[in-house]
């Protein structure tokens, strides 16, 4: 089956600990995103990548890292640097759109962080 | 710079009645609209995308929406709920810059009583 995993589905951290959230996709997409989602809120974009070996921060980039080595792998690291972690992390990718189209995103199942 | 709002943070029917869901946009340039649907705890699923062909879009699972230029808006619809439909719906624009990331509405919880 095609898809996008991410893993663990939970995960806790103490304070000052860093934290790598993994994503995974089979679908041959060129596109990677990583978005945090709050109680109430919409998802907001913390780094995305178009290509591998190249990434670019989104809105709310502080506090995390990410690698892009390989096309199929995006983990974002989540440093103690990020003032308030715990969250409910969603990972996406998005194939190359023929001219004059707009692909979709496809997202994983999610990872819950929760700082202790 | 592209924006969408979502009218209500919370709405409740009973089965078998009228959906609506109200979601308005700004957009500087002809958009790329989305819904999805999230179960609690869950990703993403596409339930359907407006990408300037047909302004009446039909998605997954009998849901609707028209995109009304004048209006700027993109209401998205289904003649009858069902239980299963219960989940928080967030109506989306994607932004041709930053890669095509996608803009969220704050979202509204969809209600289902029996």
């Amino acid at each position: 089956d095609g898809g996008i995993t991410q893993s663990p589905k939970y995960l806790f951290r103490k304070e000052g600990q860093n934290v790598t959230l993994s994503c995974e996709q089979n679908l041959n997409h060129d596109a990677m995103y990583w978005y945090r989602q709050d109680p109430g809120q919409g998802l907001r974009l913390i780094y995305y990548s178009q290509i591998v070996n190249d990434f670019q921060k989104g809105d709310i980039a502080e506090g995390y890292s990410v690698s892009r080595e390989k096309k199929e792998s995006f983990p974002l690291t989540v440093t103690s640097a990020q003032k308030n972690p715990t969250a409910f992390y969603l990972c996406a990718s998005k194939g190359l759109a023929l001219k004059g189209s707009y692909n979709e995103q496809f997202f994983g199942p999610g990872t819950r962080l929760t700082v202790l | 710079a592209q924006s969408v709002t979502q009218l209500d943070s919370h709405v409740s029917v009973s089965e078998g009645t009228p959906v609506l869901l109200r979601c308005n946009y700004s957009s500087s340039y002809s958009p790329s609209l989305f819904w999805y649907v999230q179960h609690p705890n869950k990703g993403l699923q596409l339930l359907l995308k407006y990408t300037s062909a047909a302004t009446l879009v039909k998605g997954i699972n009998g849901f609707e929406a028209e995109f009304k230029k004048s209006e700027t808006s993109f209401h998205l619809t289904k003649p009858s709920a069902h239980m299963s439909d219960a989940a928080e719906y967030f109506c989306v624009v994607s932004d041709y810059n930053q890669g095509g990331k996608l803009i969220f509405g704050q979202g509204t919880e969809l209600s289902v009583k029996p």
